[in-house]
């Protein structure tokens, strides 16, 4: 199983940009990655899942550099209502989906 | 329904006693997972299931928990003879089969153990 690790927490002002890096250093082949949000009292929600070079939607974009050892999540201009907890995850395959600490993001006013 | 079911949303018990969690899945999802939370913490895996194979129950923290589901519908998470540190909230997660698909949370369990 692919180990992730990311900043225990980070903060940052309201219409900053935010990156949020994980580094998995023993990704393989058919890993991809994916990030999920969570906001107290509610289970985690999927933001946004790549495999190489960067995915967009209209949450959030996802950078993947070449060897995809690592990969950073950016919110354009975040807002409070951002503030939350952000997981990384890899793997392939259903039994796969274990969750690191996650980065815990707050947006200062 | 719509989304993942997890039901009770609150559970408080007393040290000693069982516990029963359900979660109803999203209908057509084949995968069903379930999490422990403790205050503040990342989830910890418990137990996946996959269809009719036999589920991957590594995540289990000790022969206290167990979990069954009947083919690709209803689950129940048990916790015999419930101990403080049981105390967390409970997610589960449905996904359709393969790789890719993303995972669906319910909004969890609340279990205090008193």
């Amino acid at each position: 199983l692919a180990k992730t690790t990311q900043p225990i927490s980070m903060d940052s002002y309201e219409g900053q940009e935010v990156n949020i890096t994980c580094s998995h250093n023993n990704i393989a082949t058919n890993d991809y990655i994916t990030w999920y949000q969570q906001f107290p009292s509610q289970g985690p929600r999927f933001i946004i899942q790549g495999y190489k070079t960067k995915v967009t939607n209209e949450v959030a974009s996802l950078f993947i550099p070449a060897d995809r050892k690592s990969s950073t999540l950016s919110l354009p201009r975040v807002s409070l209502s951002d503030t939350a907890v952000y997981y990384c995850l890899v793997g392939w395959g259903n039994n796969d989906m274990r969750f690191g600490a996650g980065t815990r993001l707050t947006v200062k006013p | 329904g719509a989304g993942v079911s997890q039901s009770p949303s609150n559970k408080v018990t007393e040290k000693g006693k069982d516990v029963e969690l359900r979660c109803d899945p999203i209908s057509g999802h084949t995968a069903l997972y379930w999490y422990r939370q403790r205050l503040g913490q990342g989830l910890e895996f418990l137990i996946y299931f996959q269809g009719n194979s036999a589920p991957d129950k590594s995540g289990l923290p000790s022969d206290r928990f167990s979990a069954e589901r009947t083919g690709e519908s209803v689950s129940t998470l048990t916790i015999q003879r419930t101990q403080q540190e049981d105390s967390a909230v409970y997610l589960c997660a449905s996904s359709l089969a393969g790789s890719r698909e993303k995972l669906f949370f319910g909004s969890g369990t609340q279990l205090s153990v008193l």
